[in-house]
Parts: C-alpha cells; structure tokens; sequence
C-alpha cells in the first residue's frame, strides 16, 4: 500500500511569513500532485509534477518534486490570509489511482 | 465552463436508514470518481468509473454502499443502511480519459447519520 505522509498536519503563521509543507513516501510515484481545499469546498488542483527533481512555480508557491520521486514540498512565500486552506499532496503510482496524504492544514493570519 | 455538481450538500440521516447522493461530472468527462473524506483526512477514493463501467471498486464496502452510472454522465452513490461511522464527507471528481491527473472535485455532500 502506498502512503503519503504529509507534515507539520497544522501551521499557524502570520501575514508576510514564509512556509514549506512537506509529503513524504518510501514509494516512488509516477507523478505528483498539490491540492488546496476550504472549508465546505472539494480540493481545487493546484499542480502536477511529474519529472524528478522538477521544480514549478504558481505566483508565491513553489513546488519540488523529489529527484527518487518519492516526495514533494510545497513552498509559500509571504503568506495572505487568502493562502488559508488545507493543502493535500496526492500520488499517482502505478495504477491511475490517486492517493492522497491527510492534508496539511494552514492558517495565515492577518 | 460548468463544475461538477454534487447535491444535496448537507444531509442529516438516522441510523438504519437509506441515503443517495447525486453528481454530475464536468461535460465530457468520461471519468467520474467516489471519494470518502473523514474529518482531518485526505480523499480515499471509493469507486471509479469509465463511462458507464466501474472500473475500480475494491474499496467500496458493497454490503451497504452501491454505485451506479447507467448512461455514463450522472451518477448516484447509495448507502443503506447508513451507519454511525458512515458520517462524513462524499465527494464527487471527474477526469478526461487522456487526463487522469487532472481531477476536478465537486463540493462534496457532508452526511452526519445520528
């Protein structure tokens, strides 16, 4: 069974701040992926990433892909209050299947 | 473009009792997923289907949850009965087949069973 383990599970950090989100395995996955879910809403998609060692950037975040494709980190710099929300890593091996961490839940606060 | 659309959003159920939940995937997305999402937890992934055939099922508990997708567009999830444990956030996501990555979620349905 593939796991993913994402950390810390909480942050709380103030407007300004820079944060990094980790997603960890001992499998290798075939590509990656970032969600951002709030409350009462399902994860919207934020990234993919397939390559080891790739590295994609979306305004403020920054995403890594582990270069054994076996984790990830996702890297805010100066957080917003809009940047609140729980972010979830998911995997895909070897099936289509996505398996997903529990989430790493964010708090920005003004 | 419209999403993909999940009712109801809320439902409150006893015990014992039935309870379907309803999606509607993004035009034409022939993938459409099941996901299970208890509170602090990521998506688990129920069942999947390729138009009209279920292609993964194993973790579907088929003794009180079915699925069906008849014409390959919509698709009902239904519980019964529903357990205490049942409680929690079911969330609809729909795919193209060349796109599998690319899963688009709907809002979920949140059941409390009481």
């Amino acid at each position: 069974t593939q796991l993913l383990e994402q950390s810390p599970q909480f942050l709380s950090i103030q407007e300004g701040e820079n944060l990094t989100v980790y997603c960890n395995s001992s499998s290798v996955f075939s590509s990656l992926q970032w969600y951002r879910q709030e409350p009462g809403e399902g994860p919207v998609l934020l990234v993919t990433v397939v390559t080891g060692g790739e590295v994609k950037k979306l305004k403020r975040l920054t995403f890594q892909f582990g270069d054994a494709r076996k984790d990830s980190s996702l890297h805010i710099t100066a957080a917003q209050p809009g940047d609140t929300g729980l972010y979830l890593c998911a995997g895909q091996g070897g099936s289509e299947k996505l398996v997903f961490g529990k989430g790493t839940k964010l708090t920005v606060n003004p | 473009e419209a999403g993909v659309v999940q009712s109801p959003r809320y439902k409150i159920i006893e015990k014992k009792q039935p309870v379907a939940f309803w999606c509607n995937p993004i035009s034409g997305h022939n993938t459409l997923y099941w996901y299970l999402q208890n509170l602090g937890q990521g998506p688990e992934l129920l069942i999947r289907y390729e138009n009209e055939e279920a292609v993964d099922d194993s973790q579907l508990p088929k003794d009180r949850f079915s699925a069906e997708r008849l014409k390959g567009v919509d698709s009902t999830l239904k519980i019964q009965p529903a357990e205490l444990g049942d409680s929690a956030v079911y969330l609809c996501a729909s795919s193209r087949w060349d796109s599998p990555r690319e899963q688009y979620f709907g809002p979920g349905t949140r059941l409390t069973v009481t």
